[in-house]
């Protein structure tokens, strides 16, 4: 079946502008994660929602950042005046599980990477 | 609080040689393990999980992690690389518990196969 996706794939803004990422999760999955990822590092939590309700965004960053899931579908990362240091890739993760325990697993899409001049 | 420390950045092995990622953890809770493998332009792939059902975890392309409490390690081995292998590995910590469930990530490690 199909898998995450997300779009775009790449993003290139300048700083100041405003982007819209957008995560399409796999068909049922109740959980929807975002990840932050820059370069050479591991991906770091942003945000997450269970259906539409955002239960925790402790890992964004900055006010600029924003996150909806307003029918528990799809999903946008909202990036306001975009700086430099936003630069990075884009994951967002979904799962069929809305708790931890015996293995929860979060099925990733390809990403969207961000780049601001 | 949790943790996961991947204790090489880069690796290199030769084809047909045994792979050995490391990885350490801390957990204030019983823990779930990953390891996912990226590679270049493509998504974060499972690899395998521990679930505590058993501590050694057999994954995908002969791929496998024993689970070691009194060690907090969850290292990832494989017998013999293939060129296919050469990616990014991260080491992933979650609690087993409810609530969000996020992702603790290692800074990852780069395997180079050498033909």
């Amino acid at each position: 079946g199909a898998g995450v996706s997300q779009s775009p794939r790449y993003k290139v803004a300048k700083r100041g502008q405003d982007v819209a990422l957008r995560c399409d999760p796999i068909s049922g999955h109740v959980s929807l994660f975002w990840y932050q990822q820059a370069l050479g590092q591991g991906p770091e939590f942003l945000t997450y929602f269970q259906n539409e309700a955002q239960l925790d965004k402790s890992g964004l960053p900055s006010d600029r950042f924003f996150a909806e899931r307003p029918e528990g579908s799809v999903s946008t990362l909202k990036i306001q005046r975009t700086q430099q240091e936003d630069s990075a890739v884009y994951l967002c993760a979904s799962s069929p599980w809305t708790s931890g325990g015996e293995g929860a697993t979060q099925y990733f899409g390809p990403g969207t990477r961000l780049l601001v001049l | 609080a949790q943790s996961v420390t991947q204790l090489d950045s880069h690796v290199s092995v030769s084809e047909g040689t045994p792979v050995l990622l490391r990885c350490n953890y801390s957990s204030s809770y019983s823990p779930s393990l990953f390891w996912y493998v990226q590679h270049p332009n493509k998504g974060l792939q499972l690899l395998l999980k521990y679930t505590s059902a058993a501590t050694l975890v057999k994954g995908i392309n002969g791929f496998e992690a024993e689970f070691k409490k009194s060690e907090t390690s969850f290292h990832l081995t494989k017998p013999s690389a293939h060129m296919s292998d050469a990616a990014e590995y991260f080491c992933v910590v979650t609690p087993m518990t409810s609530g969000t469930y996020k992702y603790i990530f290692g800074t990852g490690t780069r395997l180079k196969v050498l033909a």
